[in-house]
């Protein structure tokens, strides 16, 4: 099993420009996540999907959307890249949406000039 | 959601235990708790959890205090693998949400 696997692994932006970051897992898992990362900081929570066809906001939202493709594939887009997003991007997945491990993915590093 | 507090960072030498601790005085009685480690340039990778008694996994054994306000998680013998930042975080029963802190960066020593 390759676990989460996340595309692409480094971006550079400009600003106002917009991408996707793609997520899947192979686990069978309902629920995933995607997190951001800033220099020196913990994670914090984006957006989250409880099951396929479910996404609920997460601590810092604002400047994403997401989509549950299916049950394996997750994405988060950026419409308009601002500096401010400059950050690691990690997918999670787990078993079900209640005290479940979250395995994590290995991040995308993404650069907004 | 209830906060957790850890020390910045430790240091310790290979094959020797090292104790990892974690306050979390408001801890409500549903909350469990979770660690969770990132080593160097990964995403973060799952540890153990409880709720109120010791647990022992492969990986780790965490201890956890009587009146649930803190807790300590054990490495047994350090390796130079270990070398990560190490999260405490609380979850309630009915939340999928994990609120990470800032952690403690452990540094082994060969």
């Amino acid at each position: 099993n390759a676990g989460v696997t996340q595309t692409p692994k480094f971006q550079v932006l400009k600003t106002g420009q917009s991408m996707t970051l793609q997520c899947a897992q192979d686990m069978n898992h309902n629920s995933m996540y995607w997190y951001r990362q800033d220099p020196g900081m913990g994670l914090r929570l984006i957006y989250y999907s409880a099951s396929e066809g479910t996404t609920d906001k997460g601590e810092v939202p604002n400047g994403y959307n997401v989509s549950r493709l299916n049950k394996r594939e997750f994405s988060l887009r950026l419409e308009s890249a601002a500096p401010s997003q400059t950050s690691v991007y990690f997918c999670a997945s787990s078993e079900e949406w209640v005290n479940y491990e979250q395995y994590f993915g290995p991040g995308t590093r993404l650069t907004v000039t | 959601d209830a906060k957790t507090t850890q020390p910045n960072s430790m240091e310790s030498n290979e094959e020797e235990p090292v104790h990892l601790p974690c306050n979390h005085s408001t801890i409500s009685g549903t909350d469990y708790i979770h660690w969770y480690r990132q080593l160097p340039s990964q995403g973060p990778e799952y540890v153990i959890h409880g709720l109120t008694s010791n647990v022992n996994n492969r990986m780790a054994s965490l201890a956890i205090a009587e009146d649930r306000k803190s807790s300590t998680l054990i490495l047994h013998r350090a390796t130079l693998r270990d070398a990560a930042v190490y999260y405490c975080i609380l979850r309630g029963p009915n939340t999928d949400k994990l609120i990470f802190g800032t952690g403690t960066r452990l540094q082994v020593f060969p």
